[in-house]
């Protein structure tokens, strides 16, 4: 099976804190690709991150980071400091090349950052 | 640049009527999407199209919806008739190619909220 798990629905969180949304897949393939999108109130989904199944070197961007994980087959993304303005709800997602890449999305993590 | 562009934002109809949505996708993209987004869940693909071609409609209920992409550019989902579980956000989103080559992220439109009542 093809799936990618959010476990956590919601997180509530104080401004400045840090922050880590779990995203764990599902696959029997070793060549895919995952990806993280944010989803304002507005509704579009905005690209954060992809990373291939060949690198698991972590990433940092400004106060983003994503720890990939093959051996758990986990892709969690940190927020360091958190900010109002990261209220949203985000999404992990996965893809084949063998599939067209479609993206395979998890359920979603939304994330209030309260003042 | 501009974005992918979608219409109409809302549309309430009652069940059993018809409904169509549309989408203008990035200049130059050859892929497009078509996802369901139902309240509470992650989006759901319902079709991929390569240029005008499509290269994946396997979630696509082909009894109630169609969608079409004329010239390879923009594309019209339609629902008829449509039923209650049918309200949802859909969402259209495009790329250079399939999101798994660099650079091919994809870009998604803010969605059309269908309610049927």
């Amino acid at each position: 099976a093809q799936k990618v798990t959010q476990a956590q629905t919601e997180i509530s969180v104080v401004e400045k804190e840090d922050v880590t949304l779990d995203c764990v897949y599902e696959t029997r393939d070793t060549t895919y690709y995952l990806f993280w999108y944010k989803q304002p109130p507005s509704g579009e989904l905005v690209f954060l991150i992809r990373r291939n199944s060949f690198d698991e070197q972590n990433e940092i961007s400004g106060r983003y980071s994503w720890n990939f994980q093959k051996s758990t087959s986990s892709f969690n993304f940190t927020i360091t400091a958190s900010q109002v303005v990261d209220s949203a709800v985000y999404f992990c997602a996965l893809s084949f090349y063998n599939q067209g890449g479609k993206l395979i999305f998890g359920q979603g993590t939304e994330l209030s950052v309260k003042p | 640049e501009a974005g992918v562009a979608q219409s109409p934002r809302y549309k309430i109809i009652e069940k059993r009527q018809s409904v169509a949505f549309w989408c203008n996708p990035i200049s130059g993209h050859a892929t497009l999407y078509w996802y369901q987004q139902i309240l509470g869940q992650g989006p759901k693909l319902l079709i991929q199209f390569q240029n005008n071609g499509v290269v994946d409609d396997s979630q696509l209920p082909k009894d109630r919806f169609s969608a079409e992409r004329l010239k390879g550019v923009d594309s019209t989902l339609k629902i008829q008739p449509a039923k209650l579980e049918d309200s949802a956000v859909y969402l259209c989103a495009s790329s250079l190619g399939p999101t798994t080559g660099r650079g091919t992220e994809a870009f998604f439109g803010q969605g059309t909220r269908l309610t049927v009542v």
